[in-house]
């Protein structure tokens, strides 16, 4: 357990399906992180948010919502998903925004399959 | 653009032996480069951050160095186990650009055989 909880572990949704991504730390970390690990590629940075503001949207599809109604919590609803949408969906926070002190947190990841 | 290239994508090695991996960034105007493993289908564990003000950190039997004039990062494991079979990903954070965005290579995928 790493202190970042994402669930759940597996999700399989159709492509007209709506679904949310969770999230939870209890760290105390300021700032949480949506990141997508697709099969041979690295993993590429989604959203941050740092105090609950969302401070980057790193030219993501619309069908991808965030949501950070507080400090520990971090969801990511899902809607219409094409079936390249399949990855491994991973959640990260950091004490300070950035990461530029102690580095990241990861959690175990959601792995989504869209049919 | 900052790119990161890790090399090898793949080794094997008997149990016992002591190994390197490289990680390569273009960019040198980095805060950190962190160090993580992962295992099939689970999330990162973070192994060593090196700021780079540093030069190297240690945790156990992992050993990492930070060269950041040449752009470079090693992670030496010592009598390596099969338990320390797993991806190993290198990631560097930037000075400037998008807030919070480390940048990642594609991986050493380790195998220790007994």
């Amino acid at each position: 357990e790493t202190g970042v909880t994402q669930t759940p572990r597996h999700l399989v949704m159709g492509m007209t399906n709506k679904k949310s991504l969770k999230c939870e730390q209890h760290l105390g970390h300021n700032a949480m992180y949506w990141y997508k690990q697709s099969a041979k590629k690295p993993l590429e940075l989604m959203f941050v948010y740092s105090l609950e503001e969302r401070v980057e949207n790193n030219s993501v599809p619309s069908r991808f919502s965030p949501e950070c109604p507080n400090s520990s919590h971090l969801f990511l609803h899902l809607h219409t998903l094409q079936p390249e949408d399949s990855a491994l969906y991973l959640c990260a926070s950091s004490q300070d925004s950035g990461g530029l002190d102690y580095g990241y947190t990861f959690g175990s990841g959601t792995r989504l399959t869209v049919v | 653009k900052q790119e990161v290239t890790q090399i090898p994508a793949a080794l094997s090695v008997p149990e016992g032996e002591n190994l390197v991996l490289n990680c390569s960034f273009t960019d040198s105007a980095i805060y950190n480069l962190q160090w993580f493993r992962q295992d099939p289908g689970k999330g990162l564990t973070s192994l060593l951050l090196i700021q780079s003000s540093q030069r190297e950190q240690t945790s156990g039997r992992l050993n990492a160095s930070l060269d950041k004039s040449s752009g470079r990062s090693t992670l030496y494991i010592a009598a390596s186990q099969p338990g320390d079979s797993a991806t190993y990903l290198c990631a560097v954070l930037n000075y400037g650009g998008s807030q919070g965005n480390l940048i990642f290579g594609k991986g050493t995928k380790l195998s220790v055989k007994p």
